[in-house]
């Protein structure tokens, strides 16, 4: 099983300013296949992007992620308030298809 | 408008057996891959177990190996997650996601609301 971790645990940031999560896998994810969703507090998780580097659908230009092998990164450039949530990461590449503890970004 | 609608969630005594069921709307069913993601109050995301577009391929995290079993009716547009011999750590949100694509190994696109199982005497 691929254990992902998650850097930091908590984030916290202005709006305006830049958020960088890290996330980890135990070993090399098949064909970069890395997921981030966001989650709000009572909703259910969004996927935000796929493949480790594609938007999905609707998704703001803001949100952009990178990385391949064992290392991946979510950035967002600037935060908006609607931005304030949790992020998880997961690899669909080997099965069983792991999640990431989740990173908290809220308001400084 | 894609729509995910679990049912079957409730309170079940340890040991105990329960069915959730997933319908879906608004997408064409068998291009999809189906998943059940669960999540206990307050914590982190837990990928349980995925079905491919046709049935015939299956996975399931090691937590639940043995005692859960997926299945899909693509002509009802239904997923099920059949759960037996219930601990307490199965208590959570189960979460009901879909994945375009073909194979088993896909993202969850969409997304249910949830439906809580509580596993207590």
């Amino acid at each position: 099983e691929i254990v992902l971790t998650q850097s930091p645990g908590t984030l916290s940031l202005s709006p305006g300013e830049r958020a960088t999560l890290s996330c980890r896998a135990s070993q090399r994810v098949a064909s970069s296949y890395v997921a981030w969703y966001q989650q709000k507090p009572g909703q259910a998780p969004r996927l935000l992007i796929y493949a480790a580097s594609s938007r999905a659908t609707g998704i703001p230009d803001r949100f952009s992620g990178s990385g391949s092998g064992t290392d991946f990164t979510l950035t967002i450039s600037r935060l908006e308030p609607e931005d304030f949530a949790v992020y998880y990461c997961q690899q669909y590449g080997n099965s069983p298809f792991t999640f990431g503890p989740g990173t908290k970004v809220h308001v400084k | 408008e894609v729509q995910l609608v679990e049912s079957g969630g409730g309170l079940v005594q340890p040991g105990r057996s329960l069915r959730l069921s997933c319908a879906a709307s608004g997408l064409t069913f068998h291009d999809y891959a189906m998943h059940w993601v669960r999540q206990a109050p307050g914590k982190g995301l837990e990928w349980v177990s995925g079905i491919s577009w046709n049935g015939r391929s299956t996975d399931y995290a090691d937590s639940v190996k043995g005692r859960f079993t997926i299945s899909r009716d693509n002509a009802k547009n239904s997923l099920y997650l059949q759960m037996n011999d219930l601990r307490a750590e199965d208590m959570a949100f189960y979460y009901c996601a879909a994945g375009y694509g073909t194979g088993r190994a896909t993202v969850c696109d969409y997304w249910g609301q949830g439906t809580l199982v509580t596993v207590s005497s």
